[in-house]
């Protein structure tokens, strides 16, 4: 079944303590992205990738960071959380055609993320 | 400043009839729109996309228009269904690969 999937689904932490959102594609997808969801804001895009060691900021990257070691993974790292990036993450994959257009982006389940 | 706009107001409507969502924009050119279906708790749903050399495009009961000179596009449901409730979410390509989503409009279908 073609899927993304993002661990941990829930998370509480406390301000400063670095962790990891993982976030993977069974679909051999180029790119992937991370958004954070808040409400009345919408999806916000925090940072993408083309493909495998290519990323590129989106409009909210501050205190994250991301990496692509391999076209399958794109784990979404808070080094210093803080209580502003309480919010809910999504992650997103898909291909892109051959005229450099996104083809339909299929989004994760989400991961709910707390700091205290 | 860049924005994309989407009724704010949650739109309530009964069985049968047609919902009309819009998506405004201002200060892009974007290749493409593409509208998603968001339930709660869970990620979006792909549903249409839209290029800007179309002026329309259908799948089933939903259907697409995109007026690059208004910069606006609108979201129709036809014969809508109380499963149609969600929320509707609009999002362009905003240069390269970076995605711009509106906040989504709460869509209520009565039965």
């Amino acid at each position: 079944e073609a899927q993304v999937t993002q661990n941990p689904r829930y998370l509480i932490t406390v301000t400063g303590k670095k962790l990891t959102v993982t976030c993977s594609q069974n679909m051999n997808h180029e790119y992937m992205s991370w958004y954070r969801q808040d409400p009345g804001l919408g999806l916000r895009q925090i940072y993408y990738s083309m493909n495998v060691e290519v990323t590129d900021k989106g409009d909210v990257p501050e205190g994250y960071k991301v990496s692509r070691k391999e076209k399958r993974n794109f784990p979404l790292i808070l080094e210093s959380p803080s209580p502003n990036q309480t919010s809910l993450y999504f992650c997103a994959s898909s291909s892109i055609d051959l005229a450099g257009v996104l083809d339909t982006q299929y989004f994760g389940p989400g991961t709910r993320l707390t700091v205290l | 400043s860049q924005k994309i706009e989407q009724n704010s107001e949650a739109l309530n409507i009964q069985e049968g009839k047609t919902a009309t969502l819009t998506c405004n924009y201002t200060n892009y050119s974007p290749a493409y729109l593409q509208w998603y279906r968001q339930d709660p708790g869970r990620g979006p749903v792909f549903l249409l996309l839209i290029r800007e050399n179309e002026k329309e495009k259908r799948k089933e009961r939903l259907k697409v228009t995109f007026d690059t000179t208004l910069k606006q596009s609108l979201f129709h449901i036809t014969a809508s269904q109380p499963a149609d409730s969600a929320t509707y979410l609009c999002a362009l390509a905003a240069g390269g690969f970076k995605t711009i989503f509106g906040a989504g409009t709460r869509l209520f279908v009565k039965a």
